[in-house]
């Protein structure tokens, strides 16, 4: 079974600082993991996806990610926060056997202090 | 391109009715997935449609049912509600079983449903 664990269900970062969303995940297989991002009353938009390749996977709106294998960690990062960036973010994994589906975290809300 | 639509966009219901929710998906996507997403949580797998066949499911109880017609649409029906039911209902597609060639889902803005 798959799992992700989001640290911090709420992060605010005054705008222009990095912004660190932090995931770790469990996976018995490879996987392949995904942060997507939540605004109020809308669904989900992917910011990015590790498949294979090159562990540093950069994304929309300047995010980028990390896959460290061995710390089966995923963090999100961005250099500079912008007001924008509030929402809520959500890791999730999904192993590259079936491809069926997503395992998600509980989220992260982040807030952007002017 | 039209992106995934979903309706209604919110709706009541009291406890022991049947809902009822539809999802188009993305033009050109077979695959439509669904997800439950509870207030404070990350969203749950329910199930996945492809070719008009259940193509996996998530740990969700018989009550919860779907559909898929020929044009790729989908439906997703929940018998006996419960109040836990409360929560917004996701409809994600893709191209091709699975996530197809991109590993990506394209979500609607979902279905606000309330169990009274």
């Amino acid at each position: 079974a798959q799992s992700v664990t989001q640290l911090g269900s709420h992060v605010s970062v005054s705008e222009g600082a990095l912004v660190l969303l932090r995931c770790n995940y469990s996976s018995s297989v490879p996987p392949y993991l995904f942060w997507y991002v939540q605004y109020p009353n809308q669904g989900l938009q992917l910011l990015l996806k590790y498949t294979t390749g090159a562990t540093l996977v950069k994304g929309i709106n300047g995010f980028e990610a990390e896959f460290k294998k061995s710390e089966t960690s995923f963090h999100l990062t961005k250099p500079s926060a912008h007001m924008s960036d509030a929402a809520e973010y959500f890791c999730a994994v999904s192993d590259q056997g079936s491809a069926r589906q997503l395992t998600f975290g509980s989220g992260t809300q982040l807030t952007v202090l002017p | 391109e039209t992106g995934v639509t979903q309706s209604p966009t919110h709706l009541i219901k009291t406890r022991g009715q049947q809902v009822t929710l539809r999802c188009s998906s993305q033009s050109g996507h077979n695959t439509v997935s669904w997800y439950q997403q509870a207030l404070g949580q990350g969203p749950q797998f329910i199930f996945q449609y492809y070719r008009e066949e259940e193509n996996g499911r998530g740990n969700f109880p018989p009550r919860f049912s779907g559909l898929q017609f020929p044009n790729y649409s989908s439906e997703l029906n929940v018998n006996a509600l419960e109040l836990d039911d409360s929560a917004l209902y996701l409809c994600a597609s893709s191209p091709g079983g699975g996530f197809g060639h991109t590993g990506e889902l394209f979500f609607g803005e979902g279905s606000r449903l309330t169990v009274l």
